[in-house]
């Protein structure tokens, strides 16, 4: 069974502090590895798609990194607006069933 | 932004009654999905369609059943609302050359 679970739940950091979210994932067939952005009251907003081990992506502040067990999205000196919850999900054979994990919740204290 | 509106925004109902979600989207896609979230569970697909008429079960179908008759609009129903379905409803569509998924901004639904 395919299955995506994110850690930490929830992290805060003090602004200019690096660190790290993990997504751990079991697909079948990895055919892309997504994370997303999700602020307050909003829907889910697109950031990286990852579709081999070894791969990196970097926007801004952020790296995603991709393993065949894993993937890491790197922040790099965050800023209070790079505060949201930040989702992982996987898309195994086909792209008709995306799924996702439960997310993690960043705050970046001023 | 992806041209995708969800209606209603909020919604109260009580247990029992018929609710419909409606997804509109102007982006011409073939592929369109109606997840729900809830704290601990994260995104879980509820239906999804493939074009019109053409859906399929997710992961969370009991209870729902969806309707497409036109390649802009998905609609999501609860026949019989129940306190289990208060949730926040998504709909998206989908880019299937890369499998991004662009959402719209959300419908609360309170079932009491």
């Amino acid at each position: 069974e395919d299955q995506v679970t994110q850690s930490p739940e929830a992290l805060r950091l003090q602004e200019g502090e690096s660190s790290s979210l993990n997504c751990s994932y079991t697909v079948s067939g990895l055919r892309g590895l997504f994370w997303y952005r999700q602020d307050p009251g909003k829907g889910p907003e697109f950031l990286f798609t990852l579709y081999s081990a070894g791969e990196e992506k970097e926007k801004e502040r952020l790296k995603a990194t991709l393993t065949k067990k894993e993937s890491f999205l790197h922040i790099t000196a965050p800023k209070p607006e790079d505060s949201a919850t930040y989702l992982c999900a996987v898309s195994g054979t086909s792209y008709d069933k995306v799924i996702f994990g439960p997310g993690t919740s960043l705050s970046v204290i001023p | 932004d992806a041209g995708i509106t969800q209606s209603p925004r909020h919604k109260v109902t009580e247990t029992g009654t018929p609710v419909t979600l409606r997804c509109h989207q102007t982006e011409n896609h073939r592929y369109m999905y109606w997840y729900r979230q809830d704290p601990g569970h994260g995104l879980r697909l509820i239906h999804y369609s493939y074009g019109v008429k053409d859906t399929d079960k997710g992961e969370v179908s009991d209870g729902y059943s969806v309707s497409r008759s036109k390649t802009e609009d998905f609609l999501l129903t609860l026949e019989s609302a129940t306190s289990s379905q208060t949730s926040v409803y998504f709909c998206a569509i989908s880019d299937r050359n890369t499998g991004e998924l662009f959402f719209g901004e959300g419908s609360r639904l309170t079932v009491l």
